[in-house]
């Protein structure tokens, strides 16, 4: 069975531009989330979308947006990047994505974004 | 700043020998995860904690949660080379929602 797919698994851009990041979840996860981890430090939470609906959000600039589609995939946007943007993004699915129900996350290999 | 604090933040170990890596929470944690991540790649689950007290066990890592649930300790017997790599705990029910909070990671490197 695959795991969580995301693409590109490398991505280069400069300053002020857009950028789009795509995950595939485990079939049959209903939920997905995003993170952003910089180097050197642990994964952020950015955003949870469970039954094409945000769950939660974390403290990111409305310059961060995404959404799921009816087959349970998602794409994050990021506009206007900026130097800081620069990171590995990290998607991770989960079967519920309810509340505390101890439900451990698959994570994907992630996308490295490097911006310029 | 981070809600988990591990340490330590790297650490050095000669193939064969063991390590202990913590986590600590100012809150009580209503579920521990410990994953390890190659570097620049993605986060690979190693196990999850939920009951204080509680202590799993896959090949030669250990982990285990204390009573009061506000620390857990990540223990690898006669490290390999495989083990190398970066250890991140996680957290659930520490922002009021579901989603994870991480460390900032340990950094293990083994030397043969």
């Amino acid at each position: 069975d695959a795991g969580v797919t995301q693409s590109p698994t490398h991505l280069i851009k400069t300053r002020g531009q857009q950028v789009t990041l795509r995950c595939s979840p485990i079939s049959g996860h209903k939920s997905v989330s995003w993170y952003q981890q910089v180097l050197g430090q642990g994964p952020q939470f950015i955003f949870q979308y469970y039954e094409k609906e945000e769950r939660g959000r974390g403290n990111f600039p409305d310059r961060f947006s995404a959404r799921q589609f009816p087959n349970y995939s998602s794409e994050l946007n990021v506009n206007a990047l900026l130097l800081g943007d620069s990171a590995l993004y990290l998607c991770a699915s989960s079967t519920f994505g309810a509340p505390s129900t101890n439900e451990k996350l698959f994570f994907g290999s992630g996308t490295q974004l490097s911006v310029l | 700043s981070q809600e988990l604090e591990q340490s330590p933040q790297s650490l050095i170990v000669q193939e064969g020998k063991n390590l202990t890596i913590n986590c600590t929470s100012s809150k009580t944690l209503y579920g521990l995860y410990w994953y390890k991540q190659k570097y620049g790649e993605g986060l690979i689950f190693l196990m999850m904690l939920q009951k204080g007290g509680e202590e799993k066990s896959h090949e030669k890592i250990t982990a285990k949660l204390d009573e009061k649930k506000q620390q857990s300790s990540l223990h690898i017997t006669a490290s390999q080379p495989s083990h190398a790599g970066i250890y991140l705990c996680g957290a659930d029910g520490l922002l009021n929602d579901y989603k994870l909070s991480f460390g900032a990671g340990t950094t293990v490197t083994v030397r043969a």
